[in-house]
């Protein structure tokens, strides 16, 4: 299965500060991709690395990708109240299948 | 900005009714998925659609579980006779040609099965 596992689950931090989350995976894949959910709402794209790139910017969002330690990374610089959500990193593989990991919960403190 | 439309938001059932979920899709998009979310838990894939046909499906999409696209527009997931575990949000994704080289899910809102 290429189910990703985020790390941590969950992650408070103060408004300003930076917010590393990390996904790790365990096959191999086409392309990683990071989602965000509010509570009770849908999934919304954020940003998408492929399998041969190592870094991307998307406004505050930076992801990073390490095929060889089927890892991920994703930072959100200067955090702010209306970050707080619940975060996912899914895949894509062979099959062009997106699969999610469990997601990491996400609490910016003002 | 075009978006993916679910109906209804929440729809509350008793055990043994057959439910269905509604998905409007983005009108030039030609996957379409559904996943779900049993509360707290994990987004998982329960089947993929394409060129009116089933293009694959995950062991908890079993024989109780159906889609269609009855319209062009309409996109719907059909279970047959809900059971207590079927409660969960149910989430309507769709792709389009540019999509399947970026990878990119439209997701909607979600559709929210309670089972009573």
């Amino acid at each position: 299965s290429q189910q990703g596992e985020e790390d941590p689950q969950a992650l408070s931090i103060q408004e300003g500060e930076n917010a590393t989350m990390n996904c790790s995976y365990k096959t191999s894949i086409n392309n990683l991709q990071w989602y965000r959910q509010n509570s009770g709402r849908g999934l919304v794209h954020l940003i998408l690395i492929r399998s041969n790139e190592r870094e991307k910017h998307s406004g505050r969002l930076r992801v990073t990708l390490d095929t060889s330690k089927k890892s991920s990374s994703l930072l959100i610089t200067a955090s702010r109240a209306a970050d707080t959500a619940s975060y996912f990193c899914a895949m894509t593989g062979a099959n062009s299948k997106l699969t999610f990991g469990k997601g990491i919960t996400l609490s910016v403190r003002p | 900005e075009p978006e993916v439309t679910q109906t209804p938001s929440h729809q509350v059932t008793q055990m043994g009714q057959e439910v269905i979920l509604r998905c409007v899709p983005i009108s030039n998009h030609l996957y379409f998925y559904w996943y779900r979310q049993i509360l707290g838990q994990k987004v998982e894939f329960l089947v993929s659609f394409y060129n009116n046909e089933i293009s694959e499906k995950s062991e908890i999409f079993d024989d109780q579980f159906s889609v269609e696209r009855p319209d062009g527009s309409n996109f719907t997931l059909k279970i047959r006779s809900t059971k207590l575990e079927d409660s969960a949000m149910y989430f309507c994704a769709s792709r389009g040609l540019a999509g399947f080289n970026t990878g990119e899910l439209f997701f909607g809102e979600g559709s929210r099965l309670t089972v009573l």
